[in-house]
Order: structure tokens, then sequence, then C-alpha cells
């Protein structure tokens, strides 16, 4: 069974601090891993990772993905109160999973003023 | 992108009735899915809306109990049936576009379901 870990599962940092999120997963016929940002009910699309050692970059935010050790991390710079969400890693499959996504917990992230 | 709506944005509903939840994407898309998010949760899957046949359902989850239709590529309905309170969720429906060799999803907006 396909299994996503995210860590840590809540964090509390002050503005302009530096935050690493970090999502390690288990999966067979692995294709892709996303990351997703939640503030009320909908996940927004923050990135998809494919290849390893490739970082991808939007603003303050940044992601890479390790497939050889099975983990991403997603991070944060300067933070801002705006950033405070849940983050969601998530893995897709191919095959007969093949659009499948499996998600993490979750990491609860608050930034204080 | 794609730009998906979903209907209602969220109900109050008595159990043992039904709810049908619409998602209307403003594009043709080649997968739809339907997500659930208990409260505290992550997101779990339900089921894949197949256009034109039936739906293909997780491990957990049944059509008695969630119905789904999906009759093109832009629309798909999802219904919770019978409904008890511990179906009070949010349902998200999630699109992957056509023609795209990866595998980026987007979500639509949710659907608060409470089950008194």
């Amino acid at each position: 069974e396909d299994k996503v870990v995210q860590s840590p599962l809540s964090l509390v940092v002050h503005e302009g601090d530096t935050v690493t999120l970090n999502c390690s997963y288990e999966v067979t016929n692995f294709r892709s891993l996303l990351w997703y940002k939640q503030e009320k009910k909908a996940p927004t699309f923050l990135f998809m990772l494919t290849s390893s050692g490739i970082e991808k970059k939007s603003g303050r935010l940044s992601s890479i993905l390790d497939k050889k050790e099975l983990f991403s991390i997603l991070n944060i710079t300067a933070t801002q109160t705006g950033d405070s969400a849940v983050y969601l890693c998530a893995v897709s499959a191919g095959g007969t999973s093949y659009g499948k996504l499996t998600f993490g917990q979750g990491t609860i992230l608050t930034v204080h003023p | 992108s794609a730009v998906i709506s979903q209907k209602p944005s969220r109900d109050i509903c008595q159990r043992g009735t039904s709810l049908t939840i619409q998602c209307q994407v403003d594009s043709q898309v080649t997968m739809m899915f339907w997500y659930r998010q208990q409260p505290g949760q992550s997101l779990t899957l339900i089921a894949t809306a197949n256009q034109g046949s039936e739906a293909t359902y997780e491990s957990g989850f049944v059509i008695d109990k969630f119905p789904i239709s999906r009759p093109n590529l832009t629309f798909s309905t999802l219904t919770v049936s019978n409904m008890s309170p511990e179906d009070s969720s949010i349902y998200l429906c999630s699109v992957k576009r056509t023609g795209t060799s990866n595998n980026e999803q987007f979500f639509g907006p949710g659907t608060r379901l409470t089950v008194l």
C-alpha cells in the first residue's frame, strides 16, 4: 500500500523565519510528487516534482525531490502570516493507480507576526 | 490550471437524507476524482469518475453509498446517500487535464457537509 508521511505535523514560527517541511514516501511505480497549500477548503497547487535534484522555485517557496532516498522538502523563506496554512504532500503512481493521489497527513504551519 | 466549480459550497443535512454535489470544469479533462477530507484528517480518494461508465471506487467506498455520475468530460456528480454524522466532511473534486503528460491535478473549492 502506498504511504506518504509528513513531518513535522505542526510548526509555529515568527515572521521572517525560514521553514523546511519534509515528506517521505513509499509508493509502487512512482510518477510524481506534488505539494499543495490548503487554507480553507480547496488545496492550491504549488509544485509537481518528477526528477531528482532539480529544484522548483516560486517566489519564497522552493522544493526538491530525492528519488533515491524517497523524500522531498518544501522550503519557505522569510515567512509571512499569509503563509499560515496546512501544507499537503501527495504522490502519484502509474499503472493501475494512474492519476490517483495518495496524501500525507499534512503539516500545519502557523506564522506569528 | 483548470477553473473548477462545485455546488453547493456547504450544506447542513439531516441523517438519513442524501445530498448530490456537482463539479463543473471550464474545459475538457481526462480524469476526474472525488476526495473526502474528514475533520482534522488529510484527503482520501473516494473514486475515479469515468466518463460514460461506472466509477472506480477505492477500498472502503461503495457505489450504493457514493453513487457518481460523469455524463461528459466537464461535469460530474457525487451523491452521499443515507447520510450519518460520520459523513460530515469536506468533499472535493479534482481534475487532471487532457493532453498533459504529467500528473498536475487541481482541486475544486470543496463542499463542506455537516450531518446532524
